[in-house]
């Protein structure tokens, strides 16, 4: 069965960096790109944006770009998301999520990750 | 930027249909996807971008669109569904949206 699973729970200090992983199983991890997205705590969700496992070409949200890091490593499955200059407001459960193929071009994401907490505090 | 309006919050009584919209400009060019969440938990697929429900998703759960409008309808609203519900959509340079939810509460 197909199954995201992230890592653990991180705590940085402002200014820091983290590096979130995200295993793939139970599907062909290039078939499918892996889009991020984070949720501050009590709101909702928002897009971060995605990489593509099968040639690591990547696209982010402005508000993220020069900041963060897509990558991937097809010989173990797993897709990262890297965020550096933390802010206290980066503080959030961050998602990996599948999307798959489809004619239409629209996103849908069908299997989500656990989440990983990661509070940035000083 | 694009954006994806949704009403904040909606009720429902028991067995009873309620319909969540959601709106923006890109919705003329893409399709929306929906999301189902509860408190703790990872968001769940419930509708896909062409208006088709997942596998293990009810029938009760059903996806419109006209225009700039995407629609989610509950019909026959169970307990279980008392969620929030979010749309997602994209725009032509490939950057992803999400609305800002609407919370479903079942009466």
């Amino acid at each position: 069965q197909v199954q995201l699973v992230q890592s653990g729970a991180e705590v940085r200090k402002p200014g820091a960096s983290v590096k979130v992983s995200c295993k793939a199983s139970g599907y062909t991890f290039t078939g499918y790109y892996i889009h991020w997205v984070r949720q501050a705590p009590g709101q909702g969700l928002e897009w971060m944006g995605w990489i593509n496992p099968n040639n690591g070409d990547s696209n982010s949200a402005q508000k993220f770009q020069g900041r963060v890091t897509m990558t991937r490593d097809t010989s173990i499955s797993t897709a990262y998301m890297e965020l550096s200059r933390l802010r206290s407001d980066d503080t959030a459960v961050y998602y990996c999520a599948r999307d798959p193929p489809g004619g239409s071009g629209s996103y849908e994401f069908d299997y989500w990750g656990q989440g990983t907490l990661v509070t940035v505090s000083s | 930027s694009s954006e994806l309006t949704q009403d904040p919050a909606v009720s429902v009584a028991l067995g009873q249909t309620v319909r969540i919209t959601c709106q923006g400009d890109s919705l003329r060019s893409y399709y929306a996807s929906w999301y189902q969440q509860k408190p703790g938990q990872a968001p769940v697929f419930v509708i896909s971008a062409k208006n088709n429900r997942p596998s293990g998703i009810p029938d009760r759960f059903s996806g419109s669109s006209s225009g700039n409008t995407a629609s989610l309808t509950i019909t026959g609203a169970q307990a279980e569904d008392e969620a929030d519900y979010y749309c997602n959509s994209r725009d032509s340079s490939g950057i992803g949206v999400f609305g800002a939810g609407t919370k479903v509460t079942v009466l």
